[in-house]
């Protein structure tokens, strides 16, 4: 089963509105990060929001962090067409001595213009 | 745009090749990854480093190997080829903060079809 998993699988919405996913976990983690992949691209490191934070922004990017809950939120506000991609979030699972980041399969967010 | 290179982008290949896929990274960092990523579907793990001349696998069972000899290149070999290593292989790389999982800085991936 999946560490970490996005909700939606996919999102569409209209330039100008706010975009917002879901990643919920199983086990607990030392920090979660978000990534963005343009299609048929590598992924780009967004944010990295750590277990004793509770919200961290960057840009037009807001991240939540819900440990009890073990889950975790992306919003974008003010979409752009640019920002059509996958978004993936990321956690660390130290195991056995090895650290590991283990993603979920993607929320695939589409902005109209 | 991190710093972080793969060649070649796009490759196709026939059964039974051998090739080797390359990612070199000039930041310098100890710990660089292969991931697998089918289209649509999420990254796996299948190879990585902690630094020079350590190997380990990961969490997908694969057919390849890997070696690090230089700290800026790490370089993923199929002796032979199958069709059903066809997919997208992810380098990426990271300082290693001795514990906790930091920042992965990733390349642009090579496609790989084997007909």
């Amino acid at each position: 089963s999946q560490q970490g998993e996005e909700d939606p699988q996919a999102l569409s919405i209209q330039e100008g509105e706010n975009a917002t996913m879901n990643c919920s976990y199983k086990t607990s983690i030392n920090n979660l990060q978000w990534y963005r992949q343009n299609s048929g691209r590598g992924l780009v490191h967004l944010i990295l929001i750590r277990s004793n934070e509770r919200e961290k922004h960057s840009g037009r990017l807001r991240v939540t962090l819900d440990t009890s809950k073990k889950s975790s939120s992306l919003l974008i506000t003010a979409s752009r067409a640019a920002d059509t991609a996958s978004y993936f979030c990321a956690t660390d699972l130290n195991q056995g001595g090895s650290e590991k980041l283990v993603f979920g399969k993607g929320t695939k967010l589409t902005v109209n213009p | 745009e991190a710093d972080i290179y793969q060649t070649p982008r796009y490759l196709v290949i026939g059964t039974g090749k051998k090739i080797t896929l390359e990612c070199s990274q000039t930041m310098g960092h100890d710990k660089m990854y292969w991931y697998q990523q089918d289209p649509g579907m999420e990254l796996h793990l299948i190879h990585y480093s902690y630094g020079v001349n350590s190997t380990e696998k990961g969490d997908l069972s694969s057919e390849s190997t890997v070696s690090r000899i230089r700290t800026e290149h790490f370089p993923l070999t199929l002796e032979s080829a199958r069709p059903s290593h066809t997919s997208q292989y992810l380098c990426a790389s990271s300082e290693w903060a001795g514990g906790v999982i930091d920042t992965q800085y990733f390349g642009p991936g090579t496609r790989l079809t084997v007909l």
